[in-house]
């Protein structure tokens, strides 16, 4: 099975300021047909995960412009450019290239 | 409206069984793959099981394989999850979610708001 770690597993951020988040997955993502399958949750308290970055750099539908994915690989990174009250909450990163299906261990963040 | 409404969850006791369902709405159903993910209390995600457009295709998580199976309705826009020898490690939450893909890829667009299994006696 594909491992995937995060870092850090929790975060305590000022609002307006930036937070980063990484992920590294112990096998490539990159499947032959150019795609890679790394996407990020978040899981806000009380609520469903909802989907935040497909295939590494694409924003969902609805997901503010704050958000960026990047990475190639097995080293992802989710950034958030200013962090706001409604971003708290645990994100995850998960790989979709092969079943089982996994995800990191989450990183919580929260607000300072 | 997209919407994914599971049921089915409850109190059962270790060994015993439980199906929970999946009723999907606002979508062309028989399109894409569905999946099960998993919260135990106070911890993260566990991909359980998925299925393709088709049922060509099924997977399971190694804790849950041999006991659990994942089966849809296309004609009725259900999916469901027969759990079989219940333990106490499967009480969690139980989300129902919807791949963007007619095959399991990842891309999880949509997700129900889950239903609580509680193994214990």
């Amino acid at each position: 099975d594909i491992v995937m770690t995060q870092t850090p597993l929790s975060l305590s951020v000022t609002p307006g300021q930036p937070a980063s988040i990484s992920c590294k997955s112990s096998q490539s993502l990159l499947h032959s047909n150019g795609k890679t399958y790394l996407y990020w949750y978040l899981q806000k308290p009380g609520q469903s995960p909802q989907l935040l970055i497909y295939e590494v750099s694409g924003r969902f539908s609805g997901v503010p412009d704050r958000f960026s994915g990047s990475g190639s690989g097995t080293d992802f990174t989710l950034k958030i450019s200013r962090v706001e009250a409604e971003d708290v909450g645990v994100y995850y990163c998960m790989q979709g290239l092969h079943l089982p299906t996994t995800f990191g261990q989450g990183t919580k963040v929260e607000i300072k | 409206e997209v919407q994914l409404v599971e049921s089915g969850g409850g109190l059962v006791q270790p060994g015993r069984s439980l199906r929970l369902s999946c009723a999907a709405s606002g979508f062309t159903f028989d399109d894409y793959a569905m999946h099960w993910v998993r919260q135990a209390p106070g911890k993260g995600l566990e991909w359980v099981s998925g299925i393709s457009w088709n049922s060509g295709r099924i997977g399971y998580a190694d804790s849950v394989k041999g006991r659990f199976t994942i089966s849809r309705d296309n004609t009725k826009n259900f999916l469901y999850l027969q759990m079989n020898s219940l333990r106490a490690e499967d009480t969690a939450l139980y989300f129902c979610t919807k791949d963007d893909y007619y095959d399991s890829s990842g891309y999880y667009s949509v997700w129900g708001q889950g239903t609580l299994v509680t193994v214990s006696s």
